[in-house]
Parts: structure tokens; C-alpha cells; sequence
């Protein structure tokens, strides 16, 4: 079974602070992704990457950026945090292309 | 734009019914996957059901099949014999072939009652 794995379910942090959100994945994928989750929009793309150092911007980029290493592990920060920025974030992965995305648990961030 | 509509943003269905919530999506493109996905409350996002547009069989995992109406561009899902652990949010999501950008419907939240 594919797994994916996020560093933390909930997160509490302060206006202004740099956080780091960890994503991994343990079955050789190409891609991974971060998405937004927030009530009545669904879920929102924020940066992908098809290939370790390679990544592309979601529908809403502004505000994050994304580092991988590595090809199982795919790190969101936000290098301000701002109180707007107070959501559910969702990473997944994919073997490659159109294929099936996995998703992870969640991470459950509040800016205050 | 390619978008995914969800009309239903909550249902409700007693245990054992049979319930179905519906997707229609917008695209010009020829060849895509479809999907369902399934979020219970506090849980894991996890696939339910994944459809080939090129593929005219209905899709089906258990107790749930799809409606494809690809003239229509219609996705449609059926919840046969529901469960109380069937109680989730479910999204519907599609993806073109030549492209790695999943786009997801709002989200259909389903109550199952006893």
C-alpha cells in the first residue's frame, strides 16, 4: 500500500513565523503535491513537482514555496505566515502523470 | 477552464438505502480519468472509484458504481446498501491525460443515519 505521511496533524503558529510542513511518501513516486483544503472551495492546488529539484505552480502559489530534495520527501513553507494562510494543507503523490494520487492526512494549520 | 461542479453540498440517507450524488465537469479535452474520493470526518482522503473517459463500462468497487455520461459530461455516484461508515465527505476530481493537475469538485457531504 502506498503511504503518505505528513510531519504534523495540527499546527499552531503566530503571524509573521516561517513553517515548515513535511510530506513523504515510500513508494518511489515522480510527483507530489500540496493542496489547500478549505470549506465550500474544495480542494485548491498550491505547487506540485514531477521530479526531485523540479516543481510548478498551483492555481495559488502566492504566499508559499516548496522545496524537494529528495525524491520521497516534498516540503511546503510559508515564509510569513499570515492569518489568511489558517487551513487544512493535504499533500499526495503520484506514480507518474494522470496517474491515481495518494493522499496524506492532513495537516491542520492555525495561524494566530 | 476546466471546473468540476458538485450541486449537492450536503445529503443525507438512512442506513441500507441506496443514495447517489451527482458531478458534472467542463473540459474540451478527449481523454481524462475521472475519480471519486472519499474523506471521512478527521480521516485520510482515499480513492473510492476511478473511471477512463475512454472507457464506456461503468466503473464499480463493491457497493459503488458510477453513472459516465461522457456526451453529457456527467459522473455520477451510486451508494448501494449504505453504511454508517460510509458517512464522509466525497469529492469529485478530474484529470486530462496529458496534464498532472487533479481538479476537484466542493465537495458533497454525506450524512448516513441509522
Amino acid at each position: 500500500d502506498v503511504k503518505v505521511t505528513q510531519s504534523s496533524r495540527y499546527l499552531v503558529k503566530r503571524t509573521g513565523e516561517k513553517v515548515f510542513l513535511e510530506c513523504v511518501q515510500d513508494m518511489d513516486h515522480e510527483n507530489m503535491f500540496w493542496y489547500r483544503q478549505d470549506p465550500g472551495l474544495g480542494l485548491r492546488l498550491i505547487y506540485f513537482s514531477y521530479d526531485v529539484k523540479m516543481k510548478e505552480k498551483g492555481d495559488i502559489p502566492e504566499g508559499y514555496s516548496v522545496s524537494r530534495e529528495k525524491k520521497e520527501r516534498f516540503s511546503l513553507i510559508l515564509e510569513s505566515a499570515s492569518t489568511n494562510q489558517t487551513s487544512m494543507y493535504l499533500c499526495a503523490s503520484s506514480l507518474r502523470g494522470a496517474d491515481t494520487q495518494y493522499f496524506g492526512p492532513g495537516t491542520r494549520l492555525t495561524v494566530l | 477552464a476546466q471546473t468540476v461542479t458538485q450541486s449537492q453540498p450536503e445529503m443525507s440517507v438512512q442506513e441500507a438505502e441506496t443514495v447517489t450524488l451527482s458531478c458534472t465537469y467542463d473540459t474540451s479535452e478527449n481523454n481524462y480519468y475521472l475519480f471519486w474520493y472519499k474523506q471521512p470526518p478527521s480521516r485520510q482522503m482515499i480513492l473510492v472509484i476511478r473511471q477512463e473517459a475512454y472507457k464506456q463500462q461503468n466503473a464499480t468497487e463493491n457497493r459503488f458504481s458510477v453513472n459516465f455520461q461522457k456526451a453529457a459530461k456527467s459522473f455520477s455516484l451510486k451508494i448501494s446498501d449504505s453504511q454508517l461508515g460510509d458517512t464522509a465527505m466525497y469529492f469529485c476530481a478530474f484529470i486530462p491525460y496529458n496534464t498532472d493537475k487533479l481538479i476537484f469538485g466542493t465537495g458533497t457531504r454525506l450524512q448516513v443515519f441509522p
